[in-house]
Parts: C-alpha cells; sequence; structure tokens
C-alpha cells in the first residue's frame, strides 16, 4: 500500500461544477497535510495547508479526518484556470518520517 | 522578494556522468530539500538541509549528494548517472520551526531543472 494515495484521475468537469478530490495516507504518526497545484511543466505551488478544523479559502476547502486518516478538497464553482494536478503532501518527523506527496490527481475544467 | 530559484533550467547529460544542481532559497528561509519528480508522478523527497547538515534523507542512494551554504544556498549532486535519473529536480524552501516540528513546515518550490539522462 502506498504511503499517500489519491484518487487516479482525471477528472474531467464542465465550467461552473464542484469536484472533490480524496487522499489517505498510511502513517498515524503524519503531523502536517497541504494540497499543492501543479501546472504542467511547472513546479508544485502551496493551495493551502489543511487543518482538523477545516480550512476554507475562497472556493477550495480542505477537510482532514484524523481518525480515518483522510484528507480532502473541494472545489466549488470550478473555472477554466482550476485545470491543473493537485497534489496531496503528508508530512512528520517521528521515526523518520519525511515528506511523502501522492500522485496526484489530474483536472480538467471544460467550458 | 525572490522566490526560490534553480540552476540551471535544463541539462543534459550521458550515463556515468557527473552533475551539480544549484538552489537559492526565498528570501528568508533557511531550510532546503530537494526533490525528483519523474513523468506522472509526484515528487519523491531525496534529503533536506538545515544549518548546513543533512537532516532528513529518502530512499535515495549514496549516489545522490548535497551540501548547503552559509548563505542557505545548496546544492544537489547526482554521481555516476543512469537513465532512470532522468527526471525534475525540485528544490523547495522553507523556515525552520515555524510549525513547530523539523520537516513539517510549509515548503516553496523553486521552478526546477529538467535532467535528461541519454
Amino acid at each position: 500500500r502506498k504511503e499517500v494515495e489519491q484518487d487516479p484521475g482525471p477528472f474531467n468537469v464542465p465550467e461552473g461544477a464542484t469536484v472533490a478530490f480524496n487522499c489517505t495516507y498510511s502513517n498515524s504518526a503524519s503531523q502536517s497535510f497541504f494540497w499543492y497545484r501543479q501546472d504542467c511543466r511547472k513546479e508544485p505551488k502551496l493551495l493551502m495547508s489543511v487543518y482538523s478544523s477545516g480550512n476554507e479559502d475562497g472556493r477550495f476547502t480542505a477537510q482532514l479526518n484524523r481518525a480515518s486518516q483522510y484528507i480532502s478538497l473541494l472545489i466549488r464553482d470550478s473555472k477554466l484556470s482550476d485545470s491543473a494536478t493537485y497534489l496531496c503532501v503528508v508530512t512528520g518527523n517521528t521515526g523518520g518520517f519525511k515528506t511523502i506527496f501522492g500522485a496526484g490527481t489530474r483536472l480538467f475544467v471544460k467550458a | 522578494d525572490a522566490g526560490v530559484t534553480q540552476s540551471p533550467t535544463h541539462l543534459i547529460k550521458t550515463r556515468g556522468q557527473q552533475v551539480t544542481l544549484r538552489c537559492s532559497p526565498k528570501s528568508g528561509h533557511d531550510t532546503v530539500s530537494w526533490y525528483q519528480q519523474a513523468l506522472g508522478q509526484g515528487p519523491q523527497f531525496i534529503f533536506q538541509y538545515y544549518e548546513e547538515e543533512e537532516r532528513q534523507r529518502g530512499n535515495f542512494p549514496d549516489r545522490f549528494s548535497g551540501h548547503q551554504f552559509p548563505n542557505y544556498s545548496s546544492e544537489l549532486n547526482v554521481n555516476a548517472l543512469w537513465l532512470g535519473d532522468s527526471a525534475l529536480y525540485l528544490c523547495a524552501s522553507s523556515i525552520h520551526g515555524t510549525s513547530g516540528r523539523m520537516g513539517t513546515d510549509t515548503q516553496y518550490f523553486g521552478p526546477g531543472t529538467r535532467l535528461t539522462v541519454l
């Protein structure tokens, strides 16, 4: 089992749709969680941190469920410019734990 | 405010050669991490440098080594290149201790160096 698993994708949605990305992690000692966005042939850019209390930034909402070891990202009212790969990131420092990226989920938003 | 910078942007090498990649962290950042991203995959953690020492290391062989300088910039060296080393190499910088836990601080990425090994 991979340490961080994401929906394989790709997701193809029309403009204005709501889309949800899911991510699970295997190490219960994980401490910090993030969503990054990566455009084609570009570097990953921080989208938002993820907290147990939930985190909302405009059209984007991230949630963390520690009991289920599950992270989610919800995008409302999708825009063409949201087309990108979304990467789930899990970090920790217990027992030599490192920063682990998921493989990413590709999103295509179409007009 | 300059972000993370990396050089060179592209590099072509042949098997068996050695390569050095360079990274300057974002202004005010003191920690540098290196990642390897193969096509269609998420970035894989190579190692992290803080206070000029390697603090954490991923599952990469000793052919991968690094260095951090007093000005916080960093180098990634790869010896005895082989075809499988072809990838985008990303550098990320962060401020040590902002999350209260080593290795979990928010990281900001540079544009990467695309290495092709022939």
